[in-house]
């Protein structure tokens, strides 16, 4: 079976400051790594996802996450924030071969502060 | 490309009484999943669906839960008897079945949120 950590439930940061959402997960099988954004009242949207390669993924509105194996960690990284990335961040993972269920965290609140 | 419709957005209903949501995938998207999201928590898999076939179940469908995608495209998700627990937000998603080509990473719907009083 597979879990997912979301380390913070809330990240407040300002306006054009850096943000790091963690992530962390246990399996006892090879994953396929995703984060998911949702926005209030709206369904997820797909910001990344590592399948497998390069473990520096880069995704939608400027989001990055890095894959580390060793660490069992799939962190999301953005430079520099905007108010609209208010929203809720999801980290999920699926087994590869396996079942079609994704698992996900329970998420991180990012408010972004002017 | 039209993404993956859900109907209703909103539904209250008694304690008691049943209700059926429904899903359209997107249109080349041969499997379809349900999820449910309590309030604070992340989404939790219900159940999915390869064309008709319905291939896998949680333990979290109880026997008042039951869906269906009768051909292969819309799904309906009906949930019997409703309990105050059921109160939700209710996601469908889709995804392209050809894992081949690596193509992972399910489009969601906007979702049902359902609430029992």
């Amino acid at each position: 079976a597979q879990s997912v950590t979301q380390l913070d439930s809330q990240v407040p940061v300002f306006e054009e400051a850096p943000v790091e959402l963690r992530c962390n997960y246990s399996s006892s099988v090879s994953v396929y790594l995703f984060w998911y954004v949702q926005y209030p009242n709206q369904g997820l949207q797909l910001l990344l996802k590592y399948l497998s390669g390069s473990t520096l993924v880069k995704g939608i509105n400027g989001f990055e996450a890095e894959f580390n194996k060793s660490q069992t960690s799939f962190h999301l990284r953005k430079p520099s924030v905007h108010i609209s990335d208010t929203a809720e961040y999801f980290c999920a993972v699926l087994a590869q071969g396996g079942s079609e269920k994704l698992v996900f965290g329970k998420g991180t609140k990012l408010t972004v502060n002017p | 490309d039209t993404g993956v419709s859900q109907d209703p957005r909103h539904k209250i209903t008694k304690r008691g009484q049943n209700v059926t949501f429904r899903c359209d995938p997107i249109s080349e998207h041969n499997r379809l999943y349900w999820y449910r999201q309590t309030l604070g928590q992340g989404p939790e898999f219900l159940t999915y669906f390869q064309n008709e076939a319905q291939l896998e179940k949680s333990r979290l469908l109880s026997d008042r839960f039951s869906a269906e995608r009768p051909k292969g495209s819309f799904s309906t998700l009906e949930i019997q008897r409703t309990e105050q627990g059921d109160s939700a937000m209710y996601l469908c998603a889709s995804s392209p079945g050809t894992r081949r080509k690596g193509n992972y990473g399910y489009t969601f719907g906007s979702g049902t949120r359902l609430t029992v009083v």
